[in-house]
C-alpha cells in the first residue's frame, strides 16, 4: 500500500489523558500536513513539516498538541492532557514540493473520542 | 485571510442527474490554486480536481467538470449522470502558493446523496 497511513483508525479516551496518534506519508513526499475535522465541518489546518522542520502552525494548535517528524518520514500528533473539545477526526496529509500546487494526498484519519 | 464557502449543505438528487455544487472563495493572493476533494463514508479525503489561477479554462475530465470564472471568485463543479456511488460530501479547496506550504483552507462541505 503506498498511501498515507495513519494509526489508530479510532481512538476513545477519558478526558486528562494524553494520546499519540501516527501518520505515514507516501515515501517521496518531503511535506506533511496535519488537519482536524469537527463532525459537519471541513478540515482545517493545524500544522505542517516540510522535511523534519516544522514550518507553521495554526492558533488552533494550543500548547496541549505537539508533533513532531522525525528524519522527515513519519510523523506523531500528541495532545496532552484531553478535553471534550478535542474530540474530532485527526486527518494526516502528505505532497511533494517538486511540483508547484500538487495535491494533497490524505489518510483514513484518526477519530478521537474524549469521554 | 482567505476563506472558502459552500452555501449548500446538501443535494439530493436521483440518479442519472446532474449535481452542481457551487464555491466561492475569498483570498488577497493574485496567484493560488483551487481544489475540489470527495469525502466518502470511510473517511478518506479523494482527490478529484486541481485549478491554478492563471487558468480559467474549464475542462472536462470523465463526469466531472468545473466552472472557474476569477471575476466572481467562484470555483464550481459538476458530477453528470450522477452514480449513487458519488454520494459523499464535497469539498471546495483553496491554497496560497508555494511560500505558504500549500496548506488547504476548505469550505464546510456539499453533502450529496444520489438515490437510485
Amino acid at each position: 500500500d503506498t498511501g498515507v497511513s495513519q494509526d489508530p483508525r479510532h481512538k476513545i479516551t477519558k478526558r486528562g489523558q494524553n494520546v499519540t496518534f501516527r501518520c505515514d506519508p507516501i515515501s517521496e513526499h518531503n511535506r506533511l500536513y496535519w488537519y482536524r475535522q469537527t463532525l459537519g465541518q471541513g478540515p482545517e489546518f493545524l500544522t505542517y513539516f516540510q522535511n523534519e522542520a516544522q514550518l507553521e502552525k495554526s492558533r488552533l494548535l494550543s500548547d496541549r498538541f505537539s508533533a513532531e517528524r522525525p528524519k522527515g518520514s513519519f510523523s506523531t500528533l500528541e495532545i496532552q492532557r484531553t478535553e471534550q473539545g478535542d474530540s474530532a477526526m485527526y486527518l494526516c496529509a502528505s505532497s511533494t514540493r517538486d511540483r508547484d500546487g500538487t495535491e494533497a494526498f490524505f489518510g483514513q484519519g484518526t477519530r478521537l473520542t474524549v469521554v | 485571510a482567505q476563506k472558502v464557502t459552500q452555501a449548500q449543505t446538501e443535494i439530493s438528487v436521483v440518479e442519472k442527474e446532474d449535481v452542481t455544487l457551487d464555491c466561492v472563495y475569498e483570498t488577497r493572493d493574485t496567484t493560488y490554486y483551487l481544489f475540489w476533494y470527495k469525502q466518502p463514508p470511510s473517511g478518506e479525503l479523494v482527490f478529484l480536481i486541481r485549478r491554478n489561477s492563471f487558468d480559467e479554462q474549464n475542462e472536462i475530465s470523465g463526469r466531472y467538470s468545473w466552472n472557474f470564472q476569477k471575476s466572481t471568485s467562484s470555483f464550481n463543479f459538476t458530477i453528470t449522470a450522477s452514480q449513487v456511488v458519488d454520494s459523499a460530501v464535497y469539498f471546495c479547496a483553496l491554497s496560497e502558493m508555494e511560500a505558504a506550504g500549500n496548506k488547504l483552507t476548505f469550505g464546510g462541505g456539499t453533502r450529496v446523496l444520489v438515490k437510485p
